[in-house]
C-alpha cells in the first residue's frame, strides 16, 4: 500500500516568516494530495489540495507544489501567523483506493 | 451548511464494555469514512461507505469493530469488548461522491476521544 512520510515532525517560526512541510510518497498511482489542519480537540479540516495534472496551486499565503517525478509534494505557508499554529498533516490518495493515507504530522508554532 | 457531527465527543469505557460511535455526515454526501487516529499520529484508514453499502473494511483492526449505515446517512461504528489499544480519537468523514477516475475531498468531524480503562 501507500507509504507517506512527512517531515519535519516540529517546526516553530516566528511571525512573518515562512514554513515548509514537506511529505513524500511510495505509490506513482497516487494522483490527489490534500493538506489538512488539526486545532487541539478538533477534527482535520482541509486547507488546500493539488491534484497530479498541476504542479503548484495557491490560496492566498498558502501554496502546494508536487512533483510526480520525485514523488513528493510541499507546503508554503508565507507571512506566517499565531493563528497558523496547529499540526499539519499530508495525505495521498490514487482515483482506485476508497482511503486517504496520511503523514504522521508536523505540529507548527508560529512565535509572536 | 452544517458540517460533519459525532457523538458523543468523549467515551470512557472499562476493558471488556461494548461503545457505539456516531457520526452524522453533510447532508447529501455519498461517501462516509471511518479513521482512526492515535496519539500523536496521522488519522489510519478503518472502512468506507458509498450509501449504505461498506465497500471497505479491509482497516478495521478486529472482528470486535463493526460499522454500519443502514439508511445511506448516520453511522454507527461499534467496538464490542473494548481493549485499552482502542483507546484513540474516532473520526468521521464524508465527501459528495466518488466516481470512477476523480477523488472527492473529504470533510472530517470533531472526532469522538474513546478512553479504554
Amino acid at each position: 500500500g501507500e507509504n507517506v512520510e512527512q517531515h519535519p515532525s516540529t517546526l516553530s517560526v516566528q511571525e512573518g516568516d515562512s514554513a515548509v512541510i514537506k511529505c513524500t510518497y511510495s505509490d506513482s498511482a497516487s494522483n490527489y494530495f490534500p493538506w489538512y489542519k488539526q486545532e487541539l480537540g478538533k477534527g482535520p479540516q482541509l486547507i488546500i489540495d493539488i491534484r497530479s495534472n498541476v504542479g503548484e496551486k495557491k490560496d492566498q499565503r498558502i501554496a502546494v507544489t508536487l512533483n510526480k517525478t520525485a514523488k513528493h509534494f510541499s507546503l508554503h505557508i508565507t507571512e506566517t501567523q499565531p493563528e497558523d499554529s496547529a499540526v499539519y498533516f499530508c495525505a495521498a490518495s490514487t482515483n482506485t483506493g476508497n482511503q486517504f493515507y496520511f503523514g504522521t504530522g508536523t505540529s507548527l508554532t508560529v512565535i509572536p | 451548511g452544517a458540517g460533519v457531527s459525532q457523538s458523543p465527543r468523549y467515551k470512557v469505557a472499562k476493558r471488556g464494555q461494548d461503545v457505539a460511535l456516531r457520526c452524522d455526515p453533510i447532508s447529501g454526501h455519498v461517501s462516509l469514512f471511518w479513521y482512526q487516529q492515535a496519539l500523536g499520529q496521522g488519522p489510519e484508514f478503518l472502512t468506507y461507505f458509498q450509501n449504505e453499502a461498506q465497500l471497505d473494511k479491509s482497516g478495521l483492526p478486529s472482528d470486535r469493530f463493526f460499522a454500519e449505515r443502514p439508511e445511506g446517512s448516520v453511522s454507527t461504528l461499534k467496538i464490542q469488548r473494548t481493549q485499552q489499544e482502542d483507546s484513540a480519537v474516532y473520526l468521521c468523514a464524508s465527501s459528495l461522491f466518488r466516481a470512477t477516475g476523480v477523488t472527492y475531498e473529504q470533510y472530517f468531524g470533531p472526532g469522538t476521544r474513546l478512553t479504554v480503562t
